[in-house]
């Protein structure tokens, strides 16, 4: 069974305090690996997909990283704004549906 | 298209009644899939729509539970006879080739009281 592991469940930051979020992965023949965010009330909000090991993505403070067994997600002198649930996905080859498992999660509290 | 909109925001409703939920997809994705959250929770994957036809169903969806997708346009959740762990907030989202991940709507937020 496809595993998605993300830690730490939750991560409290001062403004500029870089930090890292880890996404662990179990999967046979994975796709991609995706990483979400999500404000409360609302829907995730893509930002990155990774496909091979190796791969870095960077948009504003955030870059995604992957390697075989796990993707790190680096905040870079985060602000209040970046405050919201990162969340990580994958998908499997075998899936002819393209569905995304998910981890449960992190969530993140940056504190001016 | 702005993105992919959901119907109701929010529902509550007493245990036993029947719900039903509305997605609009980006118009020109061809794939739709609803997923459940809980609190706490990253989205579990309930179905799978290609066009009009309901590719895949989750074992999370009981008999209870049914999905339509008319014309391959706009899709339907409905829920009958709802339990109070039914509550969760249902989310839709759609691609056009299911590479790169998708977008997702805000879901709706269902309260079974």
């Amino acid at each position: 069974e496809d595993q998605v592991t993300q830690s730490p469940e939750a991560l409290r930051l001062q403004e500029g305090e870089s930090s890292s979020l880890n996404c662990s992965y179990t999967v046979s023949g994975l796709r991609g690996l995706f990483w979400y965010r999500q404000d409360p009330g609302k829907g995730p909000e893509f930002l990155f997909t990774l496909y091979s090991a190796g791969e870095e993505k960077e948009k504003e403070r955030l870059k995604a990283t992957l390697t075989k067994k796990e993707s790190f997600l680096h905040i870079t002198a985060p602000k209040p704004e970046d405050s919201a649930t990162y969340l990580c996905a994958v998908q499997v080859r075998r899936d002819s549906n393209y569905k995304l498992t998910f981890g449960k999660g992190t969530l993140l509290t940056v504190n001016p | 298209d702005t993105g992919v909109s959901q119907d109701p925001r929010h529902k509550i409703t007493k245990r036993g009644q029947n719900v039903t939920f509305r997605c609009d997809p980006i118009s020109e994705h061809n794939r739709l899939y609803w997923y459940r959250q809980t609190l706490g929770q990253g989205p579990e994957f309930l179905t799978y729509f290609q066009n009009e036809a309901q590719l895949e169903k989750s074992r999370l969806l009981s008999d209870r539970f049914s999905a339509e997708r008319p014309k391959g346009s706009f899709s339907t959740l409905e829920i009958q006879r709802t339990e109070q762990g039914d509550s969760a907030m249902y989310l839709c989202a759609s691609s056009q080739t299911g590479i790169g991940g998708y977008t997702f709507g805000s879901g709706t937020r269902l309260t079974v009281v």
